[in-house]
């Protein structure tokens, strides 16, 4: 069955060190989310992308930010200095086919960030 | 734009009990409506769905909700926990014309013996 994948799974950065997080969505959907998730807390939107460009992104995705689909299969999610409170999960999901779609978000295992 | 309720952000039952997570939802659109579940150290895992067909949705590992539009609510059940059941569990609503979700606060499961 297809399946959204992330890595790395785990990465642990120096406060003010980029980062990158990868994705491969489901090959043949056509949306592309991010999402993260602070240790303990609730699942919050970061940013959501459509035909190459960002289509909603939330407060929290600021320019520090910035995604990427860089090819046909990846989607990236850079941060471009770290800081303490960017320590969380960060789950990439995609969704909708060209036949259209149920809502249904398909999630990675995520990508657990700890910056020091 | 919409969003999800969560109230309680603990639960706790016997084995064996009767599970009733709640969520309210708000939208200006008819929703969607997704439970997911969080094992430990793991990612998330669509329970059900709600897409506007049966009210009623039936879901893995013997859980079900009912959708109620008069009270905008979309709580999760099981007639009876098992230990494997603890988890978080995150009630989510999308918006039919964006796809985007928004998450509930979570809430957690605990089954005692």
């Amino acid at each position: 069955e297809p399946e959204v994948t992330q890595t790395p799974s785990h990465q642990v950065t120096q406060m003010g060190q980029e980062v990158i997080l990868r994705c491969v969505p489901i090959s043949n959907h056509l949306y592309f989310y991010w999402y993260r998730q602070i240790l303990g807390q609730k699942v919050e939107f970061l940013v959501s992308f459509y035909n190459n460009e960002i289509s909603e992104k939330s407060e929290i995705f600021d320019d520090q930010f910035s995604v990427e689909r860089p090819d046909g299969s990846n989607f990236t999610l850079k941060i471009r200095s770290t800081k303490l409170e960017d320590s969380a999960m960060y789950f990439c999901a995609s969704s909708v086919t060209e036949q259209g779609g149920s809502g249904e978000l398909f999630f990675g295992e995520g990508s657990r960030l700890t910056v020091l | 734009a919409q969003s999800v309720t969560q109230l309680g952000s603990h639960v706790s039952v016997s084995e064996g009990a009767l599970v009733l997570l709640r969520c309210n939802y708000s939208s200006s659109v008819p929703p969607y409506l997704f439970w997911y579940v969080q094992y430990p150290n793991q990612g998330l895992q669509l329970l059900l769905k709600y897409t506007s067909a049966a009210t009623l949705v039936k879901g893995i590992n013997g859980f079900e909700a009912e959708f109620k539009k008069s009270e905008t609510s979309f709580h999760l059940t099981k007639p009876s926990a098992h230990m494997s059941d603890a988890a978080e569990y995150f009630c989510a609503v999308s918006d039919r014309s964006n796809n985007d979700m928004r998450f509930g606060a979570g809430t957690r499961l605990t089954v005692k013996p």
